[in-house]
């Protein structure tokens, strides 16, 4: 049971690239989330997804999208990469069924972008 | 929604001593609260959560957390630091179902507990 899976650990871009950040639950979770961690900010919710086919906006959703097509997996992707982007994303995950519940988190990725 | 706050950026102890780490929130309705911990270069990890009922909850490696409605905080403590506890800790307030359930963090609290 690997849990929470982000890929790739770690990735350089210039302004103006894209990339795709992958995140892989093995745990049959249905929600799924993206988080970025910047200094002295705490994490801020970029995009969520409450079920697969679904995805919905967080605080900073701008420079960024998401796909859910498999339930396992969660995509997060920056068409045009910006210096501001540069910052550690945490994926994570959660099951239903009660008001209140944990959520595990993968390893991160660092992204610098240039 | 939930907001929490943090008010230390960092809080030194030393190994054997007590720990505490300070969290307040703000809600409309009923407080749903986290505490994780961040190793360095690691993801981070469930400590403890309180829902309702008992107002000190009891979490992993020792760790346990005091809700106190009247002053609106859940500090988290330990009674006897160790150096291995050294980390980024924050605080997390739930957000409702209509938000996925989101969790709003403070901006993290550096622990360094010092042999």
């Amino acid at each position: 049971n690997a849990g929470v899976t982000q890929t790739p650990k770690f990735r350089v871009l210039k302004t103006g690239q894209s990339m795709t950040l992958l995140c892989a639950q093995d745990m049959n979770h249905e929600y799924m989330y993206w988080y970025r961690q910047d200094p002295g900010m705490g994490l801020r919710l970029i995009h969520y997804s409450v079920g697969e086919g679904t995805t919905a906006k967080g605080e900073v959703p701008d420079g960024y999208n998401v796909s859910r097509l498999k339930k396992q997996n969660f995509l997060l992707g920056l068409e045009s990469a910006a210096p501001s982007q540069t910052s550690v994303y945490f994926c994570a995950s959660s099951a239903p069924g009660l008001a209140v519940f944990e959520q595990f988190f993968g390893p991160g990725t660092r992204l610098t972008v240039l | 929604a939930q907001s929490v706050a943090q008010p230390e950026d960092q809080v030194n102890v030393a190994e054997g001593n007590p720990l505490t780490v300070k969290c307040t929130y703000s809600v409309s309705g009923n407080p749903y609260l986290f505490w994780y911990v961040q190793y360095p270069n690691r993801g981070l990890q469930f400590l403890l959560k309180y829902i309702t009922g008992d107002n000190l909850v009891k979490g992993s490696y020792g760790f346990e957390a005091e809700f106190n409605k009247s002053q609106t905080s859940f500090h988290l403590k330990k009674p006897s630091a160790l150096v291995s506890d050294s980390a980024l800790y924050f605080c997390a307030g739930q957000s409702p179902a209509n938000s996925g359930y989101a969790l709003n963090f403070g901006k993290g609290t550096s622990l360094l507990v010092t042999p």
